[in-house]
């Protein structure tokens, strides 16, 4: 069965950057659409960006677009997130997402 | 930007019927998804595809679809339903994908 483990998150300073990795674990392929979803301290889900099977789209939420990267490394099974210019609202659990696939997440903390 | 509108809360007693709404201009041309997320876990996918229920769902969660409105309906509602419920769907114009503002279903 498919597990998905994120890791990256951290401490920020506001303006600074970091890189969230998700790998797939109990799976032969991984030519699946994934997505990157966050959810602030009490707040519901946003999604953030997601990316096509073959790595060839992208798609941005308005809040993050030019300032985040999704990208992947099929055969790694890794999924990833570069995320620049870090904001105070950018604080949240990011969850990497497959659709009816989710990791536990992990915690970003823009800070100063 | 697009939005799907979402009720804050609903509340319902054990063994009652509870229907969470979900609107958005939309949802005639995209599908859409509802997820249950309890307190500090991570959400599980419940209904795809606005009716399709994954396996391993029980058979009291169940999804339905009429022109902007999507319904999530949780027949004989037990203890373990208190959570909140996110429906999901995509802009047709955009295609960038949207999730609502979450309903908590309350178990009185």
């Amino acid at each position: 069965e498919m597990q998905l483990v994120e890791s990256g998150g951290g401490f920020v300073q506001p303006g600074g950057s970091l890189r969230l990795s998700c790998e797939a674990s109990g799976v032969t392929f991984f030519n699946y659409w994934m997505s990157w979803v966050r959810q602030g301290p009490g707040k519901g889900l946003e999604w953030v960006a997601n990316i096509n099977e073959d790595g060839s789209e992208m798609f941005y939420a308005d809040s993050v677009k030019g300032r985040f990267t999704i990208s992947r490394d099929s055969a790694k099974k890794s999924i990833y997130l570069e995320m620049d210019s870090l904001r105070v609202e950018d604080t949240a659990v990011y969850y990497c997402s497959k659709g009816d696939k989710w990791g536990q997440g992990t915690l970003v903390a823009v800070s100063s | 930007s697009y939005e799907l509108t979402q009720p804050d809360s609903v509340s319902v007693s054990p063994g009652e019927t509870a229907r969470i709404t979900c609107s958005g201009d939309s949802l005639p041309k995209q599908y859409a998804y509802w997820f249950q997320q309890k307190a500090g876990q991570a959400p599980i996918l419940i209904i795809y595809k606005d009716t399709e229920r994954p396996s391993g769902i029980p058979e009291r969660f169940s999804g339905s679809s009429s022109g902007t409105t999507v319904t999530l309906t949780i027949s004989g509602v037990q203890a373990e339903d208190e959570a909140d419920y996110y429906c999901q769907s995509a802009d047709s114009n955009s295609s960038l994908e949207v999730f609502g503002g979450g309903t908590h279903l309350t178990v009185l």
